[in-house]
């Protein structure tokens, strides 16, 4: 059974560097198959891609984010941690973690994801 | 960019009636591979989106067959046969085929009269 949990800070000051961590158990990120992702989503609007990472260290992020995002792993703890600096206010969103797979026969798709944790951007 | 559209916002459904969803992409999202990287997800109120429809029309296993999903290249639509109170929530589609790679639609709130 494939789960993950996001843990970070709730509450982070404009400028700050926000750092989350995705843990995860049930699969290996190991091959280039398999991938971690994370999206965010702002307090009643809609879901927004941020960064992914696969098993063989390939990286993708939003290119609207990503001067401001930095995605890695550690595959012996099974995590993922995403860092984003500069944040603001406008960053307030529950950030979810989730898993992908592209093998063939998979769905390709985000088909497992984490509860999401809540971050608040304010001094 | 792929600028994914929906169609309505907002839908209020009496329980056992049908329900549609329509989706639109700016650009097709046929690959030269032969496939369609459309999905479907359910955000129902305060969990984490679940995946309903992945490749078009192809449904998760477990996902009610009152769910379908169709259509092709640039316009896309989810259907709900017999609409339950239990699929109360937030529709979205989702396309992965082109930069950025993962793009979401606004989002259809769905609930019951």
């Amino acid at each position: 059974q494939i789960t993950l949990k996001e843990t970070g800070p709730t509450l982070v000051n404009p400028t700050q560097t926000l750092t989350l961590t995705c843990t995860f158990s049930g699969f290996s990120l190991s091959t280039s198959e398999v991938g971690v992702g994370w999206i965010r989503q702002p307090p009643g609007k809609a879901l927004e891609w941020l960064a992914l990472i696969y098993g063989n260290d390939n990286k993708r992020y939003s290119p609207s984010l990503k001067s401001r995002l930095t995605i890695t792993k550690d595959t012996s703890k099974n995590q993922v941690v995403l860092t984003m600096t500069n944040m603001d206010p406008v960053d307030t969103a529950t950030y979810f973690c989730a898993h992908r797979r592209t093998a063939a026969g998979a769905t390709g798709a985000f088909d497992i994801w984490g509860q999401g944790t809540m971050v608040t951007v304010s001094s | 960019d792929i600028v994914m559209t929906q169609t309505p916002l907002s839908l209020s459904v009496t329980p056992g009636q049908p329900a549609s969803i329509s989706c639109k992409s700016s650009q097709s999202l046929l690959h030269s591979d032969g496939k369609t990287y459309l999905y479907w997800y359910l955000q129902k109120p305060g969990q984490s989106p679940q995946l309903l429809i992945y490749g078009v029309s192809n449904r998760l296993s477990g996902v009610p067959d009152r769910f379908s999903g169709s259509g092709s290249g640039t316009d896309f639509t989810l259907k709900i046969s017999r609409v339950e109170a239990e699929d109360v929530g937030v529709y979205y589609c989702m396309q992965s085929l082109q930069l950025p790679l993962f793009t979401f639609g606004p989002g259809t709130k769905v609930d019951i009269k």
